[in-house]
């Protein structure tokens, strides 16, 4: 069966410092992947999705990257944090073809102070 | 207007009601539709989800989507406690496209 990690589970980081989260999937190939965030009252915000290694499409302008080095792997990553980017970062995963159901790993609470 | 609009409550309901939760939407192109729940400080879990109109049941859960009303709803029967959750709609036109979703209704059953 599939599964979907996340890491760390929370973090809390000052302003101006870098960030990077983790995405990893177990027991499927070519996934494609999500980055959402989810801000109190705001809904889930796509922030970037991948197709395949080193393909990734940005839908939001911001000051954070993603990048997709293995197939089953996906980061987030900034190099400066703002006090907006606090929020519940959220994974997710879908089979290449056949269905649009997305399936959501545990998350990242990221704190920025 | 936004895309999908989806009352975000707080709904409190007491345990054994019939519970219903629904999303607009604007975008007839929309045919697949998904039904999340999510606890507190989770991410979410997939309920449902259902392709173009009509109903489908799992449970004490039926999802009911109407297209030409554009509003897509879902039934938890005989609620419990454990179903005190956010619950957020989602929907797409495309497969492997990404997913618009509502901003999510807290519900709350009480014992």
């Amino acid at each position: 069966s599939q599964t979907i990690h996340q890491w760390p589970a929370t973090l809390v980081q000052p302003v101006g410092s870098p960030l990077s989260l983790e995405c990893t999937v177990e027991g499927t190939s070519n996934p494609n992947l999500y980055w959402y965030r989810q801000a109190a009252g705001r809904g889930l915000q796509l922030l970037f999705y991948s197709v395949g290694i080193g393909q990734i499409s940005s839908e939001v302008p911001q000051n954070l990257s993603a990048s997709r080095p293995q197939d089953r792997q996906f980061i987030l990553s900034s190099k400066k944090l703002l006090l907006s980017d606090s929020g519940f970062y959220l994974c997710a995963w879908t089979p290449t073809r056949g269905t649009d159901t997305q399936y959501f790993g545990p998350g990242t609470r990221l704190t920025v102070l | 207007q936004k895309e999908v609009e989806q009352d975000p409550g707080p709904l409190s309901v007491p345990e054994g009601a019939i519970v219903s939760l629904n999303c607009t939407y604007s975008n007839s192109a929309f045919q697949y539709f998904m039904w999340y729940r999510q606890y507190s400080r989770k991410g979410p879990e997939l309920l449902m989800y259902t392709y173009s109109s009509g109903n489908k049941e799992d449970g004490r859960f039926t999802a009911q989507v109407d297209k030409s009303s554009k509003y897509i709803s879902l039934f938890i029967r005989d609620s419990q406690p454990s179903d005190s959750a956010t619950y957020l709609c989602a929907m797409s036109a495309q497969a492997g496209t990404a997913l618009i979703f509502g901003k999510g209704t807290t519900l709350s059953v009480s014992s």
